[in-house]
């Protein structure tokens, strides 16, 4: 299963929202999860099953979608949250990333 | 405190073979599937491979298949992975990630521990 990222890269400022976009190539029901990662840093699971929030996470952070499309959302950003993010499917092996979206200050 | 840490990593010649470990701790380890992920310098992540609780069952990346091998000690807590016949397209920070569920997401991840295959 391919999943498909967009934008490849965002600039926006803090206090901004933005919404990053995942496709997947069929239908993953809500097999869909978004991890975040810092240079140097390994990835930070945010959000496991389209919209369920790990422990820990910011509430700033939301997820939707199901099928084939989803999003993640990050309300009021935050300096921490310039960041790569990642979707991943799970609902077949293998799992499979997207190529990620870079989350840049402007 | 969940903690995995990954080593083995280091230089190695095409065709040749490595062991990477993932000590982890903090949590019981026997109860958890785990998978290994890659990422490539300067590329995002591809899964490579996941083992269940017990070891009976595992899956790997069409990449990988036939030349790595992940298998896990349960009585050291220790996930481990084999890779032969190593190739250019194998050089990659190599991180451990617990899997919560054994669906096939990931809640902790090692700090990784980089392979680099180069003549």
């Amino acid at each position: 299963i391919q999943m498909t990222q967009s934008p490849s890269s965002l600039s926006a400022s803090v206090g901004d929202r933005v919404t990053i976009t995942c496709r997947a190539s069929q239908s993953i029901s809500r097999s869909l999860n978004w991890y975040q990662q810092k240079p140097g840093k390994a990835p930070n699971l945010l959000i496991y099953t389209t919209s369920s929030l790990q422990g820990g996470v910011p509430s700033r952070f939301s997820g939707s979608g199901s099928g084939t499309d989803f999003t993640l959302t990050i309300s009021d950003l935050q300096p921490e949250d310039f960041a790569v993010y990642y979707c991943q499917q799970n609902y077949n092996n293998p799992y499979t990333f997207g190529q990620g979206t870079k989350l840049e200050i402007k | 405190e969940v903690q995995m840490v990954e080593s083995g990593g280091g230089w190695v010649q095409p065709g040749g073979s490595l062991r990477l470990s993932c000590a982890a701790s903090g949590f019981t380890f026997t109860h958890y599937a785990m998978s290994w992920v890659r990422q490539a310098p300067g590329k995002g992540l591809e899964w490579v491979s996941h083992i269940s609780g017990s070891g009976g069952s595992t899956y790997y990346a069409d990449s990988v298949t036939g030349r790595f091998t992940v298998f896990r000690d349960n009585t050291k807590n220790t996930l481990y992975l084999e890779m032969n016949s190593l190739r250019a397209d194998d050089t990659a920070v190599y991180y451990c990630a617990k899997d919560p569920m054994g669906w096939g997401y990931f809640d902790y991840w090692g700090q990784g521990t980089l392979v680099t295959v180069s003549s």
